[in-house]
């Protein structure tokens, strides 16, 4: 079955800290993989997909088929990261369908 | 980048009514959208898929008759929460996806800022 697990629901740094938000899949396929950010009182929005290989806001994550794995990471966190981040997964091929993790929520202090 | 609006942002009805949710995609068309559901501090769960010009494909558990949904043009799809109680009572939000790199690749997803419905 396909699945998204997100272990932490809140991860708290300090400004400057580097960040790890951890993101684990089980899928049968080849996985395409995505993570969606929401800012307080915003709505959800892409960050960055596995595909691009790009680097957004600083943030990257690259997928682990061994270990089946897309964490996102940032080495240097700032305080408008602090937002709820979603892993997510598509679904079967040409469906567009997206699973998603239960979230993360981001606190960066000053 | 694209948009994708809901109306109306925020409904509040009798426990029997019925409930029109509207999801637009405002400046591409999508054959296909998606409904969701949040609870509170939980995650999104996908409730259906609407396809342009042909039924809804529902996802196991959820009720197509209490949850009906209409895709009557490329940039409309409407979800109808039926005979509405409260445990209706939730957060439907809406994605609809413009293409992305190729054909082979999954759509980018642009959701809807979501509709908070609260069932009295």
């Amino acid at each position: 079955a396909q699945r998204v697990t997100q272990p932490e629901k809140l991860l708290s740094v300090f400004k400057g800290a580097p960040v790890e938000l951890k993101c684990n899949y089980s899928y049968s396929g080849s996985p395409e993989l995505f993570w969606y950010v929401q800012y307080s009182r915003q709505r959800l929005q892409l960050l960055l997909r596995h595909i691009s290989r790009e680097s957004i806001k600083g943030f990257t994550a690259d997928l682990n088929k061994g270990e089946t794995s897309f964490h996102l990471k940032k080495p240097f966190a700032q305080e408008e990261d602090s937002a709820m981040y979603y892993c997510a997964l598509s679904g079967p091929w040409n469906t567009d369908k997206l699973i998603f993790g239960t979230g993360t929520r981001l606190q960066v202090f000053p | 980048g694209a948009v994708v609006s809901q109306h109306p942002s925020r409904v509040i009805c009798k426990s029997g009514t019925s409930v029109k949710i509207e999801c637009r995609s405002l400046d591409f068309q999508a054959t296909t959208m998606f409904w969701y559901r949040q609870f509170p501090k939980q995650s999104l769960m996908l409730m259906a898929t609407s396809n342009e010009g042909s039924k809804a494909t529902y996802e196991q558990g959820v009720e197509k008759d209490k949850f009906l949904i209409n895709h009557a043009s490329l940039t409309l799809s409407t979800l109808t929460v039926t005979s509405a109680h409260p445990e209706d009572s939730s957060f439907y939000i809406c994605s609809a996806g413009d293409r992305g790199f190729s054909s082979r690749d999954t759509d980018t997803q642009y959701f809807g800022p979501g509709t908070r419905l609260t069932v009295l």
